[in-house]
């Protein structure tokens, strides 16, 4: 195990849904990621938390809301999902947002009908 | 623009074969790369990270290799086992910004 876990490992929801993603770790890391992951495409980089402070959001859409209540807890609200938004939602922390190796959880499986 | 592109998309091999992955990136400017092995239902781990200066670097039977000239990166496996089935990623990490760029990813399968 990477000391990073998430909660729930499947979800299934309809587009009209709320639905929160949780994660959570355990090494004493102060930066956080959202990532999203589509078959065959690369990793895409959501946000970024350091410090509980948000430092970056990719353009994502406000159906996709996070929040970072402390450095070991990082959630992923989600409301009125698309389709295309089905895709696998990797977490990950680091020590800093520099170069530092990141640790992923093993992912929410997510898909939206 | 900085991105990764890894080559084969997928590979299938014999159990106890050797295999070599490749990626290429344009990132600049360039400060390390790593590779990740994702197995099925889980996240990545790192498997390996080598900075500009470094040429190649090992871990068990995965050995990767660097040449900043060419901005190529290889992964070697050893002697493949039946675990090694996962899908490899290259990633190229910018300076200043220390960015992420991630490869789409070479899916392995190892058959007995």
């Amino acid at each position: 195990e990477t000391g990073v876990t998430q909660t729930p490992r499947h979800l299934v929801m309809g587009m009209t849904n709320k639905k929160s993603l949780k994660c959570e770790q355990h090494l004493g890391h102060n930066a956080m990621y959202w990532y999203k992951q589509s078959a065959k495409k690369p990793l895409e980089l959501m946000f970024v938390y350091n410090f509980k402070e948000q430092t970056e959001n990719n353009s994502v859409p406000s159906r996709f809301s996070p929040e970072c209540p402390n450095s070991s807890h990082l959630f992923l609200h989600l409301h009125t999902l698309q389709p295309e938004d089905s895709a696998l939602y990797l977490c990950a922390s680091s020590q800093g947002t520099g170069p530092e190796t990141q640790y992923f959880g093993p992912g929410t499986r997510l898909l939206v009908l | 623009k900085n991105q990764v592109e890894q080559s084969p998309q997928s590979l299938i091999i014999l159990e106890g074969k050797n295999c070599t992955l490749q990626c290429n990136y344009t990132v600049s400017p360039f400060s390390n790369l790593r590779w990740y092995k994702q197995d099925t239902g889980r996240g990545p781990v790192s498997l390996t990270i080598m900075t500009f200066s470094e040429n190649t670097k090992s871990n068990g039977r995965y050995t990767a290799t660097l040449d900043a000239d060419t901005k190529q990166s290889s992964l070697h496996i050893t002697a493949s086992q039946l675990s090694d089935s996962a899908s490899y990623i290259c990633v190229a990490i910018s300076g200043g910004y220390n960015k992420l760029i991630f490869g789409a990813g070479t899916r392995l399968a190892v058959h007995p």
